[in-house]
C-alpha cells in the first residue's frame, strides 16, 4: 500500500540556520504530495502542496519539489526562525477511489534563538 | 477565519466504557474525517464522511466505532467499548471538495484508556 518516511526527529537548528526535512514515499500513480504543520497547541494545518512532477510548493519560506524519480518531496527553509518550531508532517494523497490522506510519523522541529 | 472545534481536549475513561468525542467542521464544508495518532506513530485515517454517509473507513473502523452527523453542525466518533490500545490523540478534519483539497484540522482530544 501508499506509505510515506520522514526522517525521524527531534531537530533542534539555531535560529537562521537551513532546514531540510526528507520525506520518501511509495505509491502506485501519481500522487498529491503535502507538507502540513502542528504548531504546538493547535490541529495540523496544510504548508505547502504539490500535485505532480516538477512542481514547486512553497509558503512561509518553505519550499519543497514534488521528484518523482526518487519518489521524494523533502522539505527546506533558507533560515529558519524560532516561531517555526513545530512539528512537520509529510502526506499524499491518492486519487483513484480513496478518500485518505497518508501520513509520515512527523517530525518536530526546535528552533533555538 | 473559520476553523474547526473539537470537544473535550483531553478525555480520560475506562476500559470498556463508551466516549464521545465531537467535532464543530467548518459550515460550508461537505468532507468530514476522523484521524488518529498514537503515541510515537503515525497519524491513521479512520474514516471518511460525505453527504451524510460513510464514504470510506479503514481496517482500525471496526464495529466498536461509528460516526454520526446529528444535527448538521456536530460530527461525532463514538468508541462503544474502549480498550486500551484507543489510547490516541484523535483529529476531526473537514474539507470543501474531499482530501486533495486543503484539509482543516481540529486542535485534536487526547485520549487515555486506563
Amino acid at each position: 500500500g501508499d506509505s510515506v518516511t520522514q526522517m525521524e526527529g527531534p531537530v533542534t537548528l539555531s535560529e537562521e540556520a537551513f532546514l531540510t526535512i526528507n520525506c520518501t514515499y511509495t505509491a502506485t500513480g501519481y500522487p498529491s504530495l503535502f507538507w502540513y504543520v502542528q504548531y504546538p497547541g493547535e490541529g495540523l494545518q496544510l504548508l505547502l502542496k504539490a500535485t505532480k512532477a516538477d512542481d514547486k510548493g512553497s509558503n512561509k519560506g518553505f519550499e519543497a519539489t514534488y521528484r518523482k524519480e526518487t519518489t521524494s518531496f523533502h522539505l527546506e527553509k533558507g533560515s529558519v526562525q524560532v516561531s517555526d518550531s513545530a512539528v512537520y508532517f509529510c502526506a499524499l494523497f491518492n486519487q483513484g477511489g480513496s478518500e485518505k490522506l497518508v501520513f509520515g510519523k512527523g517530525t518536530k522541529l526546535t528552533v533555538n534563538p | 477565519e473559520p476553523e474547526v472545534t473539537q470537544t473535550p481536549s483531553h478525555q480520560v475513561t475506562q476500559m470498556g466504557q463508551e466516549v464521545i468525542l465531537r467535532c464543530v467542521p467548518i459550515s460550508n464544508h461537505l468532507y468530514f474525517y476522523w484521524y488518529r495518532q498514537i503515541l510515537g506513530q503515525k497519524v491513521e485515517f479512520l474514516v471518511s464522511f460525505y453527504n451524510n454517509e460513510i464514504s470510506e473507513k479503514s481496517e482500525i473502523f471496526d464495529d466498536q466505532f461509528s460516526v454520526e452527523r446529528p444535527d448538521g453542525s456536530n460530527f461525532t466518533l463514538k468508541i462503544r467499548s474502549t480498550k486500551l490500545e484507543d489510547s490516541a490523540m484523535y483529529f476531526c478534519a473537514s474539507s470543501v471538495q474531499g482530501s486533495d483539497s486543503p484539509l482543516h484540522f481540529g486542535n485534536g482530544t487526547r485520549l487515555t484508556v486506563t
